[in-house]
């Protein structure tokens, strides 16, 4: 079945920091992405949806200088967290769908816990 | 405003019991609801629903579909303590030009010994 994978699963850095997502769909092309967050004991919030080819689109209060989105080709989407402080410390999680069947739900990647010292 | 609500938020269960999760919604657009489970990572897939009535069945796992009443349920028979994790629902619907999922905020499911 279809499968997103997600890099990296872990990251610790100093406030300051810019740290790059890596979601890749490894068995089929996704035109569109998504990337999600999710706080300690809280839901998922979709923050942006990844275009192949063009321009991400930002959900609102999300802020696109922050979070830079590139879906440079059709297997990958990336998510810059710029100049991260400890408050964009949570869960970040990138989803595809397989365009050839929607009748298919979204697949998840194994997500990437970020923590900002 | 679109939006996906979960009942109960948490709930404490023992081995054996049953449990039925509720999620109702409001979104223009609908497509279709899906349920999934979280433990330590990512959300794994349990159903797809699109039409109503129709119960979707796996193994001890079964939900179903109103679209008249907009809601959805999702009951686990027979729980075991590997069952312990968040149950989310989500509504897949139209914004703009994708279609993209709204969540609730999830149910906590504690199966104890």
């Amino acid at each position: 079945g279809a499968v997103v994978s997600q890099h990296p699963s872990w990251v610790i850095c100093k406030s300051g920091t810019s740290v790059k997502i890596e979601c890749r769909s490894l068995d089929f092309q996704a035109t569109t992405m998504f990337w999600y967050r999710q706080f300690p004991k809280q839901s998922l919030m979709l923050m942006a949806t990844s275009n192949e080819g063009s321009k991400a689109t930002y959900e609102q209060g999300v802020e696109k200088d922050k979070f830079l989105i590139n879906h440079a080709s059709l297997t990958l989407s990336t998510l810059t967290v710029t100049s991260a402080h400890p408050e964009d410390s949570s869960f970040y999680i990138c989803s595809a769908r397989d365009p050839r069947d929607s009748n298919q739900p979204q697949h998840f990647g194994d997500g990437t816990r970020l923590s900002i010292l | 405003e679109d939006k996906v609500v979960q009942s109960p938020l948490s709930l404490v269960v023992h081995e054996g019991d049953t449990v039925t999760l509720n999620c109702s919604y409001e979104v223009t657009n609908f497509r279709s609801l899906l349920w999934y489970k979280q433990e330590k990572k990512a959300p794994t897939f349990l159903f797809m629903l699109t039409s109503s009535g129709i119960e979707k069945k796996s193994g001890r796992l079964s939900s179903i579909l109103d679209k008249k009443e907009l809601f959805s349920i999702l009951n686990i028979t027979a729980t075991q303590t590997g069952d312990s994790a968040i149950y989310l629902c989500a509504v897949d619907f139209s914004g703009g030009s994708n279609y993209k999922l709204t969540f609730g905020k999830g149910t906590l499911l504690t199966v104890n010994p």
